[in-house]
């Protein structure tokens, strides 16, 4: 079965900073990845998706990640940091093809320092 | 479109009693999906159906937990008897080409 780690429960970046949150999956290589985003009393909210079109994905809010298959990762990042990014992100990985259930990672709590 | 709608969006009961959560999926999507949030646990996946029919529900605790998908546009998460250790954020979610779309949740109090 697919899974992924997200390595950092928190990571703390000042306003304007890079935002780097990092995602590795199973070797396999999966169908799809995902970056979800959950605001505080909010539900889950999809930010990108990779799908094997195309390594670098554009989320929304500025976000972006990318697919490496020889690092076995799917980092998100951000140019510059924005105190509306605070927020838990979650990675997520697809099961095999016909089977829409994902796997979520455990979440890194962002915090954005004035 | 709405979106995947929950209610009640929050629920105070008091242990043993019954409890009904109510879904309503994006319309065109096949599968939905029932998560259980805590700060202990993380997110749970309790159960998933895929055309109204029940595919996993590895993720359910115990028998006191049972779900329904009667037709496309509606679920129910029953937890009969409740207890405190039912206390959670439980969510709703449906797909459409992988993509999973949640609703806002319900906060599940038990006293």
């Amino acid at each position: 079965a697919q899974s992924v780690t997200q390595l950092g429960s928190h990571v703390s970046v000042s306003e304007g900073a890079l935002v780097l949150l990092r995602c590795n999956y199973s070797s396999s290589v999966p169908p799809y990845l995902f970056w979800y985003v959950q605001y505080p009393n909010q539900g889950l909210q999809l930010l990108l998706k990779y799908t094997s079109a195309a390594t670098l994905v554009k989320g929304i809010n500025g976000f972006e990640a990318e697919f490496k298959k020889s690092e076995t990762s799917f980092h998100l990042t951000k140019p510059s940091a924005h105190m509306s990014d605070a927020a838990e992100y979650f990675c997520a990985v697809s099961d095999d093809f016909g089977n829409e259930k994902l796997t979520f990672g455990t979440g890194t709590r962002l915090t954005i320092i004035p | 479109d709405a979106g995947v709608i929950q209610s009640p969006r929050h629920e105070v009961t008091e242990m043993g009693q019954e409890v009904t959560l109510r879904c309503k999926p994006i319309s065109g999507h096949n599968s939905l999906f029932w998560y259980r949030q805590t700060m202990m646990r993380g997110l749970e996946l309790l159960i998933y159906f895929n055309n109204n029919v029940p595919i996993d529900d590895s993720g359910m605790p115990e028998d006191r937990f049972s779900a329904k998908m009667p037709n496309a546009s509606f679920s129910t998460l029953k937890i009969q008897p409740s207890e405190p250790r039912d206390s959670a954020v439980y969510f709703c979610a449906s797909s459409h080409s992988y993509e999973q779309y949640f609703g806002p949740g319900t906060r599940l109090t038990v006293t």
